[in-house]
């Protein structure tokens, strides 16, 4: 079983829908977490962290649920720029190291 | 955005011969990290290092190596490379969970 899973997708959503993504992980000892997005053929790049008590970032909202080991994503009002693939990430404290789900993509139509 | 550079950033080569990929950072961030992406799997991390001299292995780390004699470079090394290493591989540096950037990528193809 891999360490951080998702839903691969994709997401096909009209422009303007809300849109969630879900992701779970197995190590319990996993500190922090991350939302990751990664455009076709480019790096990943840090979109926002994870907090217990949820927060919010313009159109995005990301929620923990430890006692689940469940992270959520929220996209209100998607734009055609948000498509791409959205990478779930669980920090491990030792070597200070990042685990990625396999991402979920999505895609945002006119 | 951070300064991290990866080299080269296409590179075809044959199987058995050695690769070496580099990645450089002017940033003197205390971690560096090499991973492959693959379409099914995602990002897994190959090894990183936590100072000069100082590496470790990361989930997929059998058939490379890694040297980290400064601290602004991190070298990857496939010892005798096999067409199971194609893969897209980044490096990316850090100094808080927070502060992960990536680089460009390196696009290997093993014929």
């Amino acid at each position: 079983r891999k360490e951080v899973e998702q839903d691969p997708g994709p997401f096909n959503v009209p422009e303007g829908a809300t849109v969630a993504f879900n992701c779970t992980y197995s190590n319990s000892a996993s500190q922090s977490f991350f939302w990751y997005r990664q455009d076709c053929r480019k790096e990943p790049k840090l979109l926002m962290s994870v907090y217990s008590s949820g927060n919010e970032d313009g159109r995005f909202t990301a929620q923990l649920n430890r006692a689940s080991q469940y992270i959520s994503l929220l996209i209100r009002d998607s734009k055609l720029s948000d498509s791409a693939t959205y990478l779930c990430v669980a920090h491990n404290n030792a070597g200070n190291m990042l685990t990625f789900g396999g991402g979920t993509r999505l895609m945002v139509k006119p | 955005d951070a300064g991290i550079t990866q080299s080269p950033r296409h590179k075809v080569t044959e199987t058995g011969t050695p690769v070496t990929l580099r990645c450089h950072q002017t940033e003197n961030h205390r971690y560096m990290y090499w991973y492959r992406q693959d379409p099914g799997h995602g990002l897994r991390l190959i090894h990183y290092s936590y100072g000069v001299k100082d590496t470790d292995k990361g989930e997929v780390s059998d058939g490379y190596s890694v040297s980290r004699s400064k601290t602004e470079d991190f070298l990857l090394t496939l010892e005798s490379a096999t067409s199971s290493q194609t893969s897209v591989y980044f490096c990316a540096i850090s100094e808080s969970p927070r502060g992960y950037t990536f680089g460009s990528g390196t696009r290997l193809t093993v014929v």
